[in-house]
This record gives structure tokens, sequence and C-alpha cells, in this order.
């Protein structure tokens, strides 16, 4: 069964500094993976998809990466604001099913 | 363009009594649902997934069920409700390609009392 495991858990960072959240998952054999965006008490919003075939996608100031091969795919914020303080979730879907595995998340708090 | 619904948005329920919770999705059609659980702290855990009507795969054994009655809706229910399903319950859907982006509903807030 796939695993997602999501590091770190939990982030707090100066205003305007760019990060990297990170994602890694245990088989390769995956169709794509999904990067969401969840405030607190609610749903997940998409924020940016990776076919298994793609090495990157960039929306606005996020940028997330996969290679697939090691497992790994990362979320880049530049220039973070506190209105993007929220938790990160990223799913994989696994190749040959309609279906997403998610990893905890990574909580992440931006300081005015 | 597609929307998804899901009702309520929360509910404070006895040990003992039933559930059913209700997902529709519109602007599309033939959509894969699924309903996730996220317990408090944790990530989401995948509880049924559906690719057509009265088709519903299970992840987990528990104390749920599902339902998709109609092509667009997506039914979460228990018989008799525990503690510990006490959680908050999300609903999505993609399109049926494999590879395709997922949407989630707004959550359920579950409190198990």
């Amino acid at each position: 069964k796939q695993e997602v495991t999501q590091i770190p858990a939990a982030l707090s960072v100066p205003e305007g500094e760019n990060l990297v959240l990170n994602c890694s998952f245990t088989d390769s054999a995956i169709y794509n993976l999904q990067w969401f965006r969840q405030d607190p008490g609610k749903g997940l919003t998409s924020l940016l998809l990776i076919q298994s075939s793609q090495r990157e996608q960039t929306s606005g100031r996020l940028n997330a990466s996969l290679d697939k091969s090691s497992g790994r795919s990362t979320l880049y914020i530049a220039a973070s604001q506190p209105g993007d303080s929220a938790t990160y979730l990223c799913a994989v879907g696994p190749f040959g099913f309609n279906k997403f595995y998610f990893g905890s998340g990574t909580k992440l708090n931006v300081k005015p | 363009s597609q929307t998804i619904h899901q009702w309520p948005a929360t509910l404070v329920q006895p040990v003992g009594s039933p559930l059913s919770l209700e997902c529709t999705v519109e602007g599309t059609s033939n959509p894969n649902l699924y309903w996730y659980r996220q317990a408090a702290g944790r990530g989401l855990q995948l509880l049924f997934y559906s690719v057509g009507i009265g088709q519903i795969s299970s992840e987990v054994p528990q104390n749920l069920s599902a339902s998709r009655p109609q092509d667009r809706q997506f039914i979460l229910s228990s018989k008799k409700l525990l503690l510990s399903d006490s959680g908050f319950y999300l609903c999505a859907w993609s399109r049926q390609s494999a590879g395709t982006e997922a949407f989630f509903g707004q959550g359920t807030r579950l409190t198990v009392v």
C-alpha cells in the first residue's frame, strides 16, 4: 500500500520568506500527485496537479516539482504572505486506481 | 463549471443513533466519488470510493457504509454511531479518466456524544 509522508509537520516563518514543503511516497508507480491547501475547519482547495510524466507545475507564487523515481515532491512557495497560513496536503494517485492517498500535512504559519 | 455540495456542515449525534451524510456533484456526469475521514491531528483516510451507480469499494472495515443511488449522489451512512466515528468527513469527486484532479466539498464536522 502507498505510504505518503510530509515533512515538516509544522513550519513557522516570517512574512516574505521563500519556503519548501516536502512530500515523499513509497511506491513510484503513480498517475499523478496533487497539492492541496486546507484552512481550519474547511474542505480542501486544489493548488497544483502534476501528472506522472511531468517534472513540475507552476501557479503564481507556487511551484511543485515531482521526482517519481525517488518518490519525492516539493512545493515551493515564493515570498510567503500571512494569507498563505494553512495546512498543505499532498496526495498521490496510484497507477491503475482511481483513488488518492494523502500525507498528514504540513501546517504553515506565516507571521506578519 | 462543476460544483460539489456536502451537508450538513456540522452534526452532533448521540452514540447509537443513525447517520446519513449526503454529497452531490453538479456540472459533470459519471464522476468517481469518494468519502474521506480526517481525524484530529491525522491525515485523510479514504473510506469509500465509487466508479458508478451502485458500485462501492470499501477501503477499511468499519461501522460505516456508503451508497450511490444516483450518478451524482453519494451517501455515507451508519445504523449505530460510535464515539470513534467522530471526525471531519469530506466528499470528493474526480473524472473517470485516471490521473485526473480531485475536487473536495467543504466537509461535515461530526461529533458523536
